[in-house]
């Protein structure tokens, strides 16, 4: 199985912030990697898909980047419902895994 | 817009089989080439893909539960099922349906269900 690692695993920020978290892939994967908000008590909300593609709907401060193993979600200006938890997914091969999650938190 | 909702009973006895159906509307099941996924989330914990099923019947699970996993599509109801045997506590979680579209990403879920397996 692919093992995603997301970093960090939670961290505190303030409204307008940029904002970085990170995804390794234990193999390389290409650009085949997704990434997802998850507010508390809902299901997960398509943000990334294949590294850089911003999903329709999905505000344009939000943007991904990388390929190989390295891959990162950047949110510029930080609003209030961006607080929430973050999960990157590869989708390279099967069986699909996603990462551990980031917590991002009001500082 | 597509659309899918989870059903089936919130509370499994242990050793049993957990039965989730999941009902797709705002299209149909079996238009474009999309593969159906189960995925789970035990509280406070992250996510666990299950498996996809294409509308073929064709099926992928995670070898961590190919052995009790058994995901089916029925395209006159547009729904597709999932049956995970032999239960136990760990098997208690959010099981959430999702469509993959691109053949990689979830881009449509169902609101999720929570099934506890308890005696």
């Amino acid at each position: 199985d692919i093992q995603m690692t997301q970093s960090p695993s939670s961290l505190s920020a303030s409204v307008g912030d940029r904002v970085t978290i990170t995804c390794r892939a234990s193999q390389t994967i290409s650009s085949y990697l997704n990434w997802y908000q998850q507010r508390p008590g809902k299901a997960p909300k398509l943000l990334i898909y294949a590294a850089s593609s911003l999903q329709s709907g999905v505000p344009s401060r939000f943007s991904g980047s990388g390929s190989g193993t390295d891959f990162t979600l950047t949110i510029n200006s930080l609003q209030p419902e961006d607080f929430a938890t973050y999960y990157c997914q590869q989708s390279d091969s099967i069986p699909l895994t996603f990462g551990g999650g980031t917590k991002v938190e009001i500082k | 817009q597509v659309q899918l909702q989870e059903s089936g009973p919130g509370l499994v006895k242990p050793s049993q089989t957990l039965s989730l159906t999941c009902s797709v509307s705002g299209g149909s099941i079996s238009s474009g080439s999309y593969y159906w996924s189960w995925i789970r989330q035990p509280a406070g914990k992250g996510l666990e893909w299950i498996g996809r099923i294409y509308t073929s019947g064709s099926t992928n699970y995670n070898p961590s539960l190919k052995s009790r996993v058994t995901i089916s599509v029925d395209t006159s109801k547009n729904q597709f099922s999932l049956k995970l045997s032999s239960v136990t506590a760990a098997d208690t979680a959010v099981y959430y349906c999702a469509r993959l579209g691109g053949g990689s990403y979830f881009d449509y879920w169902g609101q999720g269900t929570l099934v506890t397996v308890s005696s």
